[in-house]
């Protein structure tokens, strides 16, 4: 089975500095996908960005990057320029590519981010 | 057009008694996963329906129930509750392409007293 591991609890930065949030995950499988998901304290989740297991290219989304390392099983968020509105619980989380996997997301602990002013 | 919508918002349960929670995918989205959120397991997969078949199950016992009706609204039921099933349920929507990307509601939470 698949397991993903957040090892911090909770991060804080400071307001339009930058900050990397750090994912690990344990599979055997070689292609799938991997999540970055945000749940602001009003708790509706949204995805931040995605990687597919295949794509050396780390994807990026405006002020969102990823570090994915397919070798060290490590998907880490970098958020540059951070913002008050992006205070949120942060969830890394896994999908498996095999044609039966369906949308089964296997997710992290989740990590609480903090933006100082 | 509309998001991921769930009912009801809130409701406390006393054990013992049964519940039945509700979502509204997306309009065009015909899979519906759910998942549970606790402190202290975090968010486990329910179950998903695709099209009125349950295509993947998660390790819950079996007093955790699901369907889906033919316009994918989908429904879960909890049967004879426990303290333990005190939880934010959240469900999520998808248009089941290989993006995988998921479309959640706001969640319903549980309480069991």
């Amino acid at each position: 089975a698949q397991t993903v591991t957040q090892s911090q609890p909770e991060m804080s930065v400071q307001e339009a500095e930058t900050v990397t949030l750090s994912c690990t995950y344990d599979t055997s499988e070689s292609d799938y996908y991997l999540f970055w998901y945000k749940q602001p304290p009003s708790r509706q989740m949204i995805l931040v960005i995605r990687q597919e297991a295949y794509k050396q290219q780390n994807a990026t989304e405006n002020r969102f990057s990823v570090n994915f390392q397919k070798a060290a099983k490590s998907f880490s968020l970098k958020i540059s320029d951070s913002q008050l509105g992006d205070a949120a619980m942060y969830f890394c989380a896994y999908r498996s590519a095999v044609p039966w996997g369906g949308n089964k997301l296997v997710f992290g602990a989740g990590t609480i981010l903090r933006v100082k002013s | 057009k509309a998001g991921v919508t769930q009912t009801p918002r809130y409701l406390i349960k006393t054990r013992g008694q049964q519940v039945t929670l509700s979502c509204s995918p997306i309009s065009g989205h015909r899979s519906v996963s759910w998942y549970q959120q606790t402190p202290g397991q975090g968010l486990q997969f329910l179950f998903e329906y695709f099209s009125e078949t349950q295509r993947n199950k998660g390790n819950f016992p079996g007093r955790f129930s699901g369907r889906q009706f033919s316009n994918s609204r989908s429904e879960m039921n909890v049967s004879t509750l426990e303290l333990g099933d005190s939880a934010l349920y959240l469900c999520a929507s998808s248009q089941d392409t290989n993006t995988g990307e998921l479309f959640f509601g706001e969640g319903s939470r549980l309480t069991v007293l």
